[in-house]
């Protein structure tokens, strides 16, 4: 199947740094790829859907201006938690569409975000 | 709005037993429906999947999943569960008009045991 890489898979910052985390989809582009937080033991909750060339879409309660997302290129997402803060720590995962007709997902590794 | 049940946080089965990890859904339309796994600290992996066909469908690892159009289900199941199967498992949907966002359930935790 489709290959998608997240990185960096652990980081851990000082609180009020900010942090990049990148979504690359290896084998196959993605005109858009999405943007997950999971909090332990539950669910994942879409954040925002990434769109090549366009701005992203934001699900409703999650804040723009915290968390920037790129997607400048057809194989690469980036999301940025600006000015990170402790409650920020999750573990955030991206994905992206293979095939546009079955909204198919194949998802990254995923990235655990520690703020101290 | 689209939503899915996963009734069970937990499923304990011995090795070498059928398992089955529930899931029903409900959505207003055709439903694309998935099935993927998350070990512990890790994304997800893809399943399988039901757009449209046959009713019982064929995953990875020996997995399979029915179909059940009137009660709205899409029950994960395995003849034969190792323990290398113990994961976090999540039910899916998605519909046609819905822009291919992913709603998902809960997960299911599942444990299998010597």
């Amino acid at each position: 199947g489709a290959v998608v890489s997240q990185h960096p898979s652990w980081v851990i910052c000082k609180s009020g740094t900010s942090v990049k985390i990148e979504c690359r989809s290896l084998d196959f582009q993605a005109t858009t790829m999405f943007w997950y937080r999971q909090f332990p033991k539950q669910s994942l909750m879409l954040m925002a859907t990434s769109n090549e060339g366009s701005k992203a879409t934001y699900e409703q309660g999650v804040e723009k201006d915290k968390f920037l997302i790129n997607h400048a290129s057809l194989t690469l997402s980036t999301l940025t938690v600006t000015s990170a803060h402790p409650e920020d720590s999750s573990f955030y995962i991206c994905s992206a569409r293979a095939n546009q007709n079955t909204g198919e997902l194949f998802f990254g590794e995923g990235s655990r975000l520690t703020v101290l | 709005a689209q939503s899915v049940a996963q009734p069970e946080d937990q499923v304990n089965v011995a090795e070498g037993n059928p398992l089955t990890v529930k899931c029903t859904y409900s959505v207003s339309g055709n439903p694309y429906l998935f099935w993927y796994v998350q070990y512990p600290n890790r994304g997800l992996q893809f399943l399988l999947k039901y757009i449209t066909g046959d009713n019982l469908v064929k995953g990875s690892y020996g997995f399979e999943a029915e179909f059940n159009k009137s009660q709205t289900s899409f029950h994960l199941k395995k003849p034969s569960a190792l323990v290398s199967d113990s994961a976090l498992y999540f039910c899916a949907v998605s519909t046609t008009g819905g822009g291919n966002k992913l709603t998902f359930g809960t997960g299911t935790q599942l444990k299998v045991e010597l």
